[in-house]
């Protein structure tokens, strides 16, 4: 009984560098959505997918990347990763594409940028 | 500009008293919310919504009221536990059908044994 599965649990990198974080969930929804907790900032939107081929912005999206290829699979790229982008990030999915029900959530992946 | 509004960082209470935390929202499309609760390293996990149709709905010790003229959602806990010490963040939907989920930022919650 996986659920939402977020790898890797932690990763440092340096400014510049690039990296996936990798999001698959075993519940066939069509909902996959990234987020970022960030201290006193709550949680907030990155990118977020309603189907396998479709995904829109959030409300943070700017040095992210997001493809959805499959109905599984959501993987979050950085690009060229920036101090500002050290934050734990969480995966989140639900079935449907009419909001209707709570977000199932990954352990998350917490990331440092030196 | 926050849409969803938790103004009290945290709150301690007594084992066996009543927690009550609150949540204000601005956006009069929001007709969804919910309450997520989650533990150091963690993710967050559901605990219970209601609908803008509704002012309150009960779940066990939990229940959400809901005052839609006044944009004001709150969650009580009763009787509040020790394993209820988490931080709870309020979360709201429902922007012309919009799939976007936010969230405040979050009250901390200590129960006291």
């Amino acid at each position: 009984n996986a659920g939402v599965t977020q790898t890797p649990k932690f990763q440092v990198l340096k400014t510049g560098q690039s990296m996936t974080l990798q999001c698959a969930q075993d519940m066939n929804h069509e909902y996959m959505s990234w987020y970022r907790q960030d201290p006193g900032m709550g949680l907030r939107l990155i990118h977020y997918s309603v189907g396998a081929g479709i995904t829109d912005q959030g409300e943070v999206p700017n040095g992210y990347n997001v493809s959805r290829s499959t109905t599984e699979d959501f993987p979050l790229r950085l690009l060229s990763a920036a101090p500002s982008q050290t934050s734990v990030y969480f995966c989140a999915s639900r079935p449907g594409t009419r909001y209707s029900g709570e977000l199932f959530f990954g352990e998350g992946s917490r990331l440092t940028v030196l | 500009d926050q849409q969803v509004k938790q103004n009290s960082p945290s709150l301690s209470v007594q084992e066996g008293r009543i927690s009550i935390l609150n949540c204000d929202y601005t956006n009069s499309m929001f007709d969804y919310f919910l309450w997520y609760k989650k533990y150091p390293a963690e993710g967050p996990t559901f605990l219970i919504s209601i609908s803008s149709i509704k002012d309150k709905n009960e779940d066990g010790r939990f229940t959400v009221f809901l005052n839609k003229s006044a944009k004001h959602l709150s969650l009580h806990i009763v009787p509040s536990q020790p394993g209820d010490s988490a931080v709870y963040f309020c979360a709201a939907s429902g922007m012309g059908g919009s799939e976007k989920l936010v969230f405040g930022k979050g009250t901390k919650l200590t129960v006291n044994p």
